[in-house]
C-alpha cells in the first residue's frame, strides 16, 4: 500500500546551522507533496509544497527539493532560529479518483541555542 | 480571513460513550477532511467531505461516521467509544475545486477515553 517514510525521526542543530529532513514515499502516482510543521498544542501548518512538475521550491529560510526518479523529496532549513523547533510532517497525496493524503512520521527538530 | 475552528477544543468521555465534534471551514472552503492523531501511530485519514458528499473513507471501523452540512461545515461522530479512540482529532480544509489542494488544519479536538 501507499507509505511514507520520515528520517530522521528527531533532529538536533546548533542555532544558525542548516536542518535537512527527508522523505521517501511509495507510490509514484503521487504529485502533491506538502510539509507541515507542528507546534506544542497546535495543529498542524502548512510551510511549504511542491508539486511534481517542480524539482525545488524556496520560501526564505525553507526550501523543498523533489526527485521523482528515486521517490523522495527534503525539507531544508537554513540559518536556523529557535522559533523553527516543532515537530516537522511530509505528505504525499495521489491525485487520483479517492483524494489521499499519507503523512510520514514526524521528525522532532530542537534547535540548540 | 479566520481560520479551520473546531470545537470542543478538550473532551473528556468514558468507554462506550459516544462523542460528536465540530468543524468549520475556512470561508469558501467547501472540502472537509478528518484525522486521527495518536503517538503510536502518527497522523492518520479518516474520511473527507465534499460538497456534502464523503469523498473518501480510510480505514477505521464504522464507528466512526462523519457528516457535512450544506454551509460546509462537517462534524465526526464515534460511537461506543474505546480507549484507544483517545487522540487528537484534527480537521483540515481545502477549496477542493480539484484533487490535491491545500489543506489547512485546526487546532484539533483531544479527546481522552477513561
Amino acid at each position: 500500500g501507499e507509505n511514507v517514510e520520515q528520517h530522521p525521526s528527531t533532529l538536533s542543530v546548533q542555532e544558525g546551522d542548516s536542518a535537512v529532513i527527508k522523505c521517501t514515499y511509495s507510490d509514484s502516482a503521487s504529485n502533491y507533496f506538502p510539509w507541515y510543521k507542528q507546534e506544542l498544542g497546535k495543529g498542524p501548518q502548512l510551510i511549504i509544497d511542491i508539486r511534481s512538475n517542480v524539482g525545488e521550491k524556496k520560501d526564505q529560510r525553507i526550501a523543498v527539493t523533489l526527485n521523482k526518479t528515486a521517490k523522495h523529496f527534503s525539507l531544508h532549513i537554513t540559518e536556523t532560529q529557535p522559533e523553527d523547533s516543532a515537530v516537522y510532517f511530509c505528505a504525499a497525496i495521489w491525485d487520483s479518483s479517492a483524494s489521499k493524503i499519507i503523512f510520514g512520521s514526524g521528525t522532532r527538530l530542537s534547535i540548540r541555542p | 480571513k479566520a481560520g479551520v475552528t473546531q470545537t470542543p477544543r478538550y473532551l473528556i468521555k468514558t468507554r462506550g460513550q459516544q462523542v460528536t465534534l465540530s468543524c468549520s471551514p475556512i470561508s469558501g472552503h467547501r472540502s472537509v477532511s478528518w484525522y486521527q492523531q495518536t503517538p503510536g501511530q502518527g497522523l492518520q485519514f479518516l474520511f473527507e467531505y465534499f460538497s456534502e458528499t464523503q469523498r473518501n473513507k480510510g480505514n477505521f471501523p464504522g464507528r466512526f461516521s462523519g457528516r457535512q452540512f450544506s454551509n460546509s461545515r462537517s462534524e465526526m461522530n464515534v460511537s461506543t467509544l474505546e480507549l484507544g479512540d483517545s487522540a487528537l482529532y484534527l480537521c483540515a480544509s481545502s477549496l477542493a475545486d480539484t484533487r490535491g489542494e491545500t489543506q489547512y488544519f485546526g487546532p484539533g479536538t483531544r479527546l481522552l477515553v477513561l
